[in-house]
């Protein structure tokens, strides 16, 4: 079964600093990744996606995340936090075996300080 | 990026009483849709996916004689919490998806609360 585990369920940095946000899966197949913002109240928005291609991906608002396999690691990334950057993000990990259904991270909020 | 449609964004309801919630593909053909519930601060849960046609298949210990999923439609699929109980209220969002592999689009999910 694929699993994600997503390290710090809260990360704050300041703004204009740079985000890590950290996310290892387990899966027994090649797995596809994504990573979703949620602001409050809202549903969840695609920020990026591996799909078997590059290993560095590059999504909106200025995010990216780099697939290393050999730490089945897919840490997101942006190099100067906003403000507008505050929200909860998950990880999550489509399982082919599965209908593709996604398993998520149990997420982390980001908090933006001035 | 394609767009999904769920209504209404929130719903105050009675004990006992039922709630549909809706949610809607608007400009794509949604094969396979899935329901999920998260509770406060917390991630979330599958309850069920529902392919076009078919009965859904629920996640273990969803009730679902409880939480009725119609995907009538490659549009429409519909999730309908019967009897509700306060225990019920909760967040619950659908996503919807065209083909195996592609991306899932999630709608703005529901507040539901049981007074």
């Amino acid at each position: 079964a694929q699993s994600v585990t997503q390290l710090g369920s809260h990360v704050s940095v300041s703004e204009g600093a740079l985000v890590l946000l950290r996310c290892n899966y387990s899966s027994s197949v090649p797995p596809y990744l994504f990573w979703y913002v949620q602001y409050p109240n809202q549903g969840l928005q695609l920020l990026l996606k591996y799909t078997s291609a590059a290993t560095l991906v590059k999504g909106i608002n200025g995010f990216e995340a780099e697939f290393k396999k050999s730490e089945t690691s897919f840490h997101l990334t942006k190099p100067s936090a906003h403000m507008s950057d505050a929200a909860e993000y998950f990880c999550a990990v489509s399982d082919p075996g599965s209908n593709y259904k996604l398993t998520f991270g149990k997420g982390t909020l980001l908090t933006v300080n001035p | 990026g394609a767009v999904v449609s769920q209504h209404p964004s929130w719903v105050i309801c009675k004990s006992g009483t039922s709630v549909k919630i809706e949610c809607r593909s608007l400009d794509f053909q949604a094969t396979t849709m899935f329901w999920y519930r998260q509770f406060p601060k917390q991630s979330l849960m599958l309850m069920a996916t529902s392919n076009e046609g078919s009965k859904a298949t629920y996640e273990q210990g969803v009730e679902k004689d409880k939480f009725l999923i119609n995907h009538a439609s490659l549009t429409l699929s519909t999730l309908t919490v019967t009897s509700a109980h306060p225990e019920d209220s909760s967040f619950y969002i659908c996503s919807a998806r065209e083909g195996l592999i592609a991306e899932a689009f999630f709608g703005q999910g529901t507040r539901l609360t049981v007074v």
